[in-house]
């Protein structure tokens, strides 16, 4: 099955912007979700169909999505926000349709 | 709260079929979709396959022939069956929701915390 590119890992210091990017080709031409898994922790949907934030969700998380890169942007990050995330996509053309992203390690420095 | 708890053996050796169970609490199974997915340690995300909670299955391919998927709605509860397992089976065992499957919107709003399921005799 194919797979969506992520960066391995992204430092961040507490107050910054992090931004974690999701590549695949016409990736802007599907929704893309995005979870943030903390160690031992149930993974957490913070942005699906490319920008919308669940309940509770708060607006740090952010995303956008356009040609053949998605983004997961997290303002003003804080020291909880330090996990792994994952991007997400449903495509069609690929067998199962379901492709996930390699994921991105955020460590807040 | 929705909430997801998988559960099983942690050992199982190889050529046995592994059981796992996702308790679902905090709400109704009707409507929704039920999915498994893996992560072997250090690796990426793979989708097992999806149980509506009617009974309509779907399944990856590349698992298709040795993966069984039951729910028991008024249980609250769903499970996987995988047969035949070897080594490459080693990995976290994650259960999860989605409003809508086969279509873009089928984002995972709820997950388990997952378990490792290691096979090795």
């Amino acid at each position: 099955s194919d797979v969506l590119t992520q960066i391995p890992s992204v430092s961040v210091a507490p107050g910054q912007t992090a931004t974690i990017t999701c590549g695949g080709k016409n990736i802007g031409t599907k929704s893309v979700h995005w979870y943030q898994q903390r160690p031992g922790q149930a993974p957490v949907l913070v942005v699906h169909d490319d920008s919308d934030r669940p309940s509770g969700i708060p607006d740090r998380f952010s995303g956008s999505n356009s040609g053949n890169s998605a983004t997961l942007s997290i303002s003003r990050v804080e020291v909880g926000d330090e996990a792994d995330y994952y991007c997400h996509v449903w495509d069609v053309t690929s067998d199962p349709p379901d492709v996930f992203g390699t994921g991105t390690k955020v460590t807040v420095l | 709260q929705v909430q997801l708890q998988e559960s099983g053996p942690g050992l199982v050796k190889p050529s046995e079929t592994l059981s796992l169970s996702c308790n679902v609490s905090g709400g109704s199974m009707e409507s929704f979709y039920w999915h498994w997915l893996r992560q072997p340690p250090g690796k990426g995300l793979e989708w097992l396959g999806y149980i509506y909670s009617s009974g309509l299955t779907n399944y990856n391919p590349s698992l298709k022939s040795r993966l069984t998927l039951s729910v028991d709605t008024s249980g609250s509860h769903f499970s996987l069956s995988l047969k035949s397992l070897t080594a490459a089976d080693t990995a976290y065992y994650y259960c999860a929701r989605s409003i809508w499957a086969s279509s873009p919107k089928n984002y995972l709003d709820y997950w388990g915390r997952g378990t490792l399921v290691t096979v090795s005799s």
